[in-house]
């Protein structure tokens, strides 16, 4: 076990919609991060937050946008679903600097229809 | 840019040979390496991780990786491999700085013969 909780674990929806994707850091982690992992990109970075802010963009879509909470937890939207964002998402919680290694959920499937 | 490089996309080993994953990377300063591994339906889990110092570093479940600088390689060791290595294992770096976010290998798909 990570520490890292990510809800749902499963999520089907249709095209054009809009979802939720809900991520909780380890006990001491202010570092979130989101990857998306699909077959043919393989595990990109998306975005990182920090103690709430954002720090670090990767290929993150304009439909897409996260946020981090007081409370550290992080969520993920994605909106205007489109059947190529079919992909698991992972989340990952650290300390925040680049030599500090990072504990991974289990990851929410999304699929679209 | 930075990138990692796994050669070889799927790997067939018999239980209790030995095993190597190769990784290669392109970093302009000392990297932050990274092994993990996803058995399936499940996130990925660290194996090891090298950040200075001694460039053969011990991590989880018997695997030990290797850090070459000439050759800019972070190959993945295990001496003997069991049933249960079975699983897909993706090398990764450290974009450094305060940031940190990980730059991830297309992975390597192990399968173990009994």
């Amino acid at each position: 076990d990570s520490g890292v909780t990510q809800t749902p674990k499963h999520l089907i929806t249709a095209t054009g919609q809009r979802v939720t994707l809900r991520c909780s850091p380890r006990s001491g982690d202010l570092s979130v991060y989101w990857y998306q992992q699909s077959l043919d990109q393989g595990l990109q970075f998306l975005i990182q937050y920090y103690n709430g802010e954002e720090r670090a963009k990767g290929n993150i879509l304009e439909r897409f946008s996260a946020q981090q909470f007081p409370d550290l937890h992080s969520e993920l939207n994605l909106s205007s679903l489109e059947l190529g964002d079919s992909a698991l998402y992972f989340c990952a919680s650290g300390r925040g600097g680049g030599n500090q290694p990072q504990h991974f959920g289990d990851g929410t499937r999304l699929s679209i229809l | 840019a930075q990138s990692v490089t796994q050669p070889d996309i799927h790997i067939t080993v018999s239980e209790g040979a030995s095993l190597e994953l190769r990784c290669n990377y392109s970093y302009g300063a000392t990297p932050y390496l990274f092994w993990y591994v996803q058995s399936p339906g499940q996130g990925l889990q660290l194996l090891l991780k090298y950040f200075s110092g001694d460039t053969l570093v011990q991590g989880i479940k018997g695997f030990e990786a290797e850090f070459k600088r000439s050759q800019s390689s972070f190959n993945l060791r295990k001496p003997s491999v069991h049933w249960s290595d079975a699983a897909e294992y993706f090398c990764a770096v450290g974009d450094g700085g305060s940031q940190g976010n990980l730059i991830f290998g297309k992975g390597t798909k192990l399968s173990v013969k009994p």
